[in-house]
Formats: structure tokens, C-alpha cells, sequence
């Protein structure tokens, strides 16, 4: 089955400087990424998505890379607030596994941790 | 400026007892999902609904039930709760399929304990 996951566990990153986060996923059908956010006993929040005919896509402040060759994706943070400490999740869908035209099931990776330091 | 609202937040329940978590939009979209996240583990999908009086089984629906009486709640059950089903569940609902573009809006979660 399809595997989505993230490099890291946890990162730690100083406050002003710029935050890499990684994620891998294993089915090359997948067409579609996205970027969640999830503070500290919230639901998830979108961040940013990409489609897999792009291999770069720019948000405010964040940017999300796609490499299709070794399967791997990036989130990049810009000038890291303390207000970006959460859990980052990526996630990944296929034509395969979408249930129907209308909706589909995305696979969740397990989330790294970003800890911003003063 | 609701969006998506989860009742109850916490909840313990004994095994065997039945409970029923209730997730409310007030976007008007169409789909609507219920997901569970566990430690060490992505978010895994029980069941979604594609529209009002629809629901589809996701990759974990076994012991839960749903329902989709009116576009804007989507009723999660568990008729006999087990520990398994200890986790921290979360509602999302999207305007659009994911087969469109997939943004999800999440509730905050209902932690739910099962001794």
C-alpha cells in the first residue's frame, strides 16, 4: 500500500532562521500533496497543497518543493515564528486510492515537530 | 465564524457502553469525514459522506457507524466501545472532493478514552 512519512521526527530551529521539513512517500502514482498544520490540541489546519505536474508551489512565506524522481517532498518556512511551532504533516492521494470522482482518501504521514527556539 | 464543531471534546467510556460524537459545519459543504489519529500513526479515515444521506466506508470503519441526516452534521458511533478504539478523533468537512482541490477543515478533536 501507499506510505506516506516524514523524516524527522522533531526539529529545532531558531527563531528568524528558515525551517526545512521532509516528507517521503513510496507510491510513485501519487499526484497530489498536501501540508497540514497542527498546534497543540487543535484539529489540523491546511497549509499548502501541490499537484504533481508542479515541482514548486509558493504560499506566504512557505514554500513546498516536489522531487517525483526520488519521491520526496519539502515545506519550507521562511524567517520561523514562534507562532510555527506545531506538528507538520504531509499527506498524499493517488488516482487509485481516491474512493470516487468526488472524494478521496488521503494518506496521512506520521508529523515532525517544529520547535522554535528564542 | 464556527466552522467545524465537535461535541464532545472529552469522554471516557467503560467497554461495551455506546456513545455518539457529533460533528456540525456551518459552511454548507458538501463532504464530510471522520478521521482518527493515534500516537506514532498518521490520521486514518472511518468513514466519510460525499452529501446528505450519504456515508462510505474508509480505511478503518470496523466498530463505527455513521450518519448524514442533514447536510450539516455527520454522526460518528460506536455501538460497543473497546480500548482499541481509545484515540482522538477528528470531523472534517470540504467543499469540493478531494479529487478537487483538498483543502480540509478539521474540528478540534473529541478525545475519547475506552477502559
Amino acid at each position: 500500500g501507499e506510505s506516506v512519512g516524514l523524516h524527522l521526527p522533531t526539529l529545532s530551529v531558531q527563531e528568524g532562521d528558515n525551517s526545512i521539513i521532509n516528507c517521503a512517500y513510496s507510491n510513485s502514482a501519487s499526484d497530489y500533496f498536501i501540508w497540514y498544520k497542527q498546534e497543540s490540541g487543535k484539529g489540523p489546519q491546511f497549509i499548502i497543497d501541490i499537484r504533481s505536474n508542479m515541482d514548486k508551489r509558493q504560499g506566504q512565506r512557505v514554500t513546498v518543493l516536489l522531487n517525483k524522481t526520488v519521491k520526496h517532498l519539502s515545506l519550507q518556512i521562511a524567517a520561523t515564528q514562534p507562532g510555527d511551532s506545531a506538528v507538520y504533516f504531509c499527506a498524499g492521494a493517488s488516482p487509485k486510492n481516491r474512493l470516487s470522482d468526488t472524494a478521496s482518501k488521503l494518506t496521512f504521514g506520521t508529523g515532525t515537530r517544529l520547535q522554535v527556539t528564542l | 465564524n464556527a466552522g467545524v464543531t465537535q461535541t464532545p471534546k472529552f469522554r471516557v467510556l467503560k467497554t461495551g457502553q455506546s456513545m455518539t460524537l457529533l460533528c456540525a459545519q456551518d459552511m454548507n459543504h458538501e463532504y464530510m469525514y471522520w478521521y482518527r489519529q493515534d500516537p506514532g500513526m498518521g490520521l486514518r479515515l472511518i468513514h466519510y459522506s460525499v452529501g446528505e444521506g450519504t456515508t462510505a466506508k474508509g480505511e478503518v470503519p470496523d466498530g463505527y457507524n455513521v450518519s448524514r441526516l442533514k447536510k450539516q452534521n455527520f454522526l460518528l458511533g460506536l455501538e460497543s466501545a473497546a480500548p482499541s478504539q481509545t484515540s482522538v478523533y477528528f470531523c472534517a468537512s470540504s467543499p469540493l472532493g478531494l479529487g478537487g482541490s483538498g483543502e480540509l477543515f478539521f474540528g478540534e478533536g473529541s478525545r475519547l478514552t475506552v477502559l
